[in-house]
């Protein structure tokens, strides 16, 4: 199976602050990587597919790259609703479909 | 809009077998860009993929649940369902239904439609 880490397990920021979340892939996944948001109680959303492209509706200050083994996702100006938890996931590897452990963004 | 909703039992004994519904309104699932998928999630902990299916009766397992896991379809009802026999204390999680969207021309699957999830406790 296909180990999917995320980096940091969790971060403290303010509003305002550019956030990174690192992804790592066990093996090459080319771009088959989606990026989603979770709220407590809430089910996930989806932020990012295919390493780079917006979900529609999903605000311009969320972006995602990477490629191969390497992802990122990126807050350019963190606001008050983006407090959640952030999960990675590949879909390369039909059927596993690795998620992340997931990253929590906390407010400072 | 497409909405996507679960349903069953919320409480299931050990060495039972644990049966969920995900009923889809606001679009069919007759798609070949559509595929039912499972996802759990245990108190707080990750999100772990279980199990997807497409209309017709395409299926993939994660292979370390494969044994125990069946997904289905059911066309007319608009419906697709989950079964995972001999469950423990380490079933017990927030079982989410989401739409797989498997876009044909690039080969991409990613969850775009989530329902609101339910909880399920194995206990006795």
């Amino acid at each position: 199976d296909i180990q999917m880490t995320q980096s940091p397990s969790s971060l403290s920021a303010s509003v305002g602050d550019r956030v990174i979340i690192t992804c790592r892939a066990s093996q090459n996944i080319n771009n088959y990587l989606n990026w989603y948001q979770q709220k407590p109680g809430k089910a996930p959303k989806l932020l990012i597919y295919a390493a780079s492209s917006l979900q529609s509706g999903v605000p311009s200050r969320f972006s995602g790259s990477g490629s191969g083994t390497d992802f990122t996702l990126t807050i350019s100006s963190l606001q008050p609703e983006d407090f959640a938890t952030y999960y990675c996931q590949e879909s390369y590897s039909t059927p596993s479909l690795t998620f992340g452990g997931g990253t929590k963004v906390e407010i400072k | 809009q497409l909405q996507l909703q679960e349903s069953g039992p919320g409480l299931v004994k050990p060495s039972e077998t644990l049966s969920l519904t995900c009923t889809v309104s606001g679009g069919s699932i007759s798609s070949s860009s559509f595929y039912g998928g499972w996802i759990r999630q245990p108190p707080g902990k990750g999100l772990e993929f279980i199990a997807a299916i497409n209309y017709s009766g395409i299926t993939y397992y994660k292979p370390s649940l494969r044994s125990r896991v069946t997904i289905s379809v059911d066309l007319s009802k608009n419906q697709f369902s989950l079964t995972l026999s001999s469950v423990t204390a380490a079933d017990s999680a927030m079982y989410y239904c989401a739409r797989q969207y498997y876009d044909v021309l690039t080969g991409y699957y990613y969850f775009d439609r989530w329902g609101q999830g339910t909880l399920v406790t194995v206990s006795s």
